[in-house]
């Protein structure tokens, strides 16, 4: 069936670090890619999306390509702030636009 | 725009006692709602999806009669949880979605514990 796996935390950098948390998926057709944060007492927030394959999305200095080859949409950020700290969530959009979600990585960045 | 609000926030009852969590949309018409639950360091699991106004279509293995889903407006969807058990302790979530737009947005969560 479809499915999420990501990396599991915590992961803990520095500020200005380079960010990688690696998501790999299985899925029939062609699922839409979501990454969500959720930062700490608040709801989910989508931060990026891509719908095809080679798509890249991008937000918030954050970035994530959809790579049908190696079944991958990895999340990544050139220098990571203390803001940034939070649980983000990879997910993929299967049929009735029902969301399947990994078990989230979290990240804790410090000053 | 596009807040969903969730009550309350975390709940603490007794076992065999029945817990109402309230998910409201704030500032759309959500026409469907779906309801999660959360295991500590798992993924969220869908548990159904709610139309405004018809029957909630829950997901297999969520048993329809413990986990009762109402969406009779287009702002407020429950879910109570009946003869709550030690082992319904998770978070719930909600999230919402307004007609022709394919993006869910997300409550806070309510975390419920049952002693």
């Amino acid at each position: 069936g479809d499915s999420v796996t990501q990396m599991e935390g915590p992961v803990t950098l520095s500020e200005e670090a380079f960010l990688t948390i690696n998501c790999t998926y299985t899925a029939t057709g062609y699922p839409s890619l979501f990454w969500y944060v959720q930062y700490p007492g608040e709801g989910l927030q989508l931060l990026l999306k891509a719908t095809k394959a080679d798509d890249k999305g991008s937000n918030k200095g954050f970035e994530a390509t959809y790579r049908k080859e190696t079944t991958s949409f990895h999340l990544e950020k050139g220098s990571v702030q203390v803001s940034d700290s939070a649980v983000y969530f990879c997910a993929l959009g299967v049929r009735d636009d029902k969301i399947i979600f990994g078990k989230g990585t979290r990240l804790h960045i410090l000053p | 725009g596009a807040v969903v609000s969730q009550h309350p926030s975390w709940v603490i009852c007794k076992s065999g006692t029945s817990v109402k969590i309230e998910c409201r949309s704030l500032d759309f018409q959500a026409t469907t709602m779906f309801w999660y639950r959360q295991f500590p360091k798992q993924s969220l699991m869908l548990m159904a999806t709610s139309n405004e106004g018809s029957k909630a279509t829950y997901e297999q293995g969520v048993e329809k009669d413990k986990f009762l889903i109402n969406h009779a407006s287009l702002t407020l969807s429950t879910l109570t949880v009946t003869s709550a058990h030690p082992e319904d302790s998770s978070f719930y979530i909600c999230s919402a979605r307004t007609s022709g737009r394919r993006a869910q947005y997300f409550g806070p969560g309510t975390r419920l514990l049952v002693l």
